[in-house]
């Protein structure tokens, strides 16, 4: 079975600094996708960037970026120049590319912006 | 376009009692997920449908019966609520399976607390 491990609970940035937070996953698949999603107050599942597993070049969009590690089975994700709106849970999330289609989520990281 | 809408946004029940927990999404997906979200933890698939008339079981279906009776509409039963069903309960959408058109896009979540 597929799992995905986050392994800090939370973590902490001063604004405009930058802050990467970690992803591991466990697979037999060789074909697959890797997902950040954000999950603010509002208690919206928002995604942030997703990543195939086939690409060798790491995604990034605007200020969010991911550093991914196929064969270590890593998948971090780097926020830069942090801004108030980004603070919320983070999770990562894992699904196979054949068959139903379904997410698996780490345990989340709750991401708290300092001004 | 309302995207994935979902109702009650919170419900107290009691031990024994059943309700449905609804889902409409007004984007033509084919694919309908339904997650449930426990305090400090990540999402979990309890059913999921890859069209109307067409439904399996997640990871966490033992308490919960789903039908899919219409492309828009993925309503979520419970039948004789426990309190280990308190949780965050979220409906997801889909359109198909390329790389374009997987993204699943979550509705707000209901909060069920069952007493």
């Amino acid at each position: 079975a597929q799992t995905v491990t986050q392994s800090q609970p939370e973590m902490s940035v001063q604004e405009a600094e930058t802050v990467t937070l970690s992803c591991t996953y466990d697979t037999s698949e060789s074909d697959y996708y890797l997902f950040w999603y954000k999950q603010p107050p509002s208690r919206q599942m928002i995604l942030v960037i997703r990543q195939e597993a086939y690409k060798q070049q790491n995604a990034t969009e605007n200020r969010f970026s991911v550093n991914f590690q196929k064969a270590a089975k890593s998948f971090s994700l780097k926020i830069s120049d942090s801004q108030l709106g980004d603070a919320a849970m983070y999770f990562c999330a894992y699904k196979v590319i054949q068959g139903a289609q379904k997410l698996v989520f780490g345990q989340g990281t709750r991401l708290t912006i300092n001004p | 376009n309302a995207g994935v809408t979902q109702t009650p946004k919170f419900r107290i029940l009691k031990i024994g009692q059943s309700m449905t927990l609804q889902c409409t999404q007004d984007m033509n997906h084919n694919y309908m997920y339904w997650y449930r979200q426990d305090p400090g933890m990540g999402l979990k698939l309890i059913y999921y449908s890859v069209g109307a008339g067409i439904t399996d079981k997640g990871e966490v279906p033992n308490g919960y019966n789903v039908s899919r009776s219409t492309t828009e509409d993925f309503p979520l039963r419970l039948e004789l609520a426990a309190p280990s069903q308190t949780s965050v309960y979220f409906c997801a959408s889909s359109y198909g399976l390329a790389a374009n058109t997987d993204t699943q896009y979550f509705g707000p979540g209901t909060r069920l607390t069952v007493l």
